[in-house]
């Protein structure tokens, strides 16, 4: 079953605009994770923040983390047609001994050049 | 320049065949994680190994899927026999942790399986 639910489930943008994509979860976390994947390609990792964090920035990605509301926020600023690609929310629960993340459904973002 | 392999890229298969996919993670990493991606469920987990040792197998159907680690170079996943249900993308990604905070994921490019 999936745990993070992206919204929303699309975005088209124009280049230069800035896009975000948010991420609700339903249990607690230890870190959330953000993947992106371009089509036909595995998923790259872009960002990590830990459940104590609020705030994460890299490069022009910059990652919220509202542990109350159990959501979070990717913010890509000056977008690029490369930024094409679908975006996931990935958590990684408590240590458990399952450190395995469950990934979300996925934003698609298309950049329009 | 430090990547998860995964063979074959694409296989095709007729239904009740074998199907083995390989994978051979980061040198280094402890942990290696199996996943199955398809339009209608996205990104589910099969099979988690860690220092070797599956940890978590339950997102794997245990009557046809099987998962190894002969060796820390080398995991691999079976399907014996094989149904057009399980076509998709299987990504292989492997990680390191070393404290409570976890990590990022690395994942291979993936093997296209279609069983006819």
């Amino acid at each position: 079953s999936q745990q993070g639910e992206e919204d929303p489930q699309a975005l088209s943008i124009q280049e230069g605009e800035n896009a975000t994509m948010n991420c609700s979860y339903k249990t607690s976390i230890n870190n959330l994770q953000w993947y992106r994947q371009n089509s036909g390609r595995g998923l790259v990792h872009l960002i990590l923040i830990r459940s104590n964090e609020r705030e994460k920035h890299s490069g022009r990605l910059r990652v919220t983390l509202d542990t109350s509301k159990k959501s979070s926020s990717l913010l890509i600023t000056a977008s690029r047609a490369a930024d094409t690609a679908s975006y996931f929310c990935a958590t990684d629960p408590p240590d458990t001994g399952r450190r395995a993340l469950t990934f979300g459904s996925g934003t698609r973002l298309q950049v329009q050049p | 320049d430090a990547r998860v392999t995964q063979t074959p890229r694409h296989k095709v298969t007729e239904m009740g065949q074998e199907v083995t996919m390989r994978c051979q993670p980061i040198l280094g990493h402890n942990t290696v994680f199996w996943y199955r991606q398809t339009m209608m469920q996205g990104l589910e987990l099969l099979a988690y190994f860690r220092n070797r040792a599956p940890l978590d197998d339950s997102g794997m159907p245990k009557d046809r899927f099987s998962a190894e680690m002969p060796d820390a170079t080398l995991a691999t996943l079976k399907i014996q026999p094989s149904e057009p249900r399980d076509s998709a993308v299987y990504f292989c990604a492997s990680g390191l942790v070393l404290d409570r905070w976890g990590n990022e994921q690395f994942f291979g490019p993936g093997t296209r399986l279609t069983v006819l």
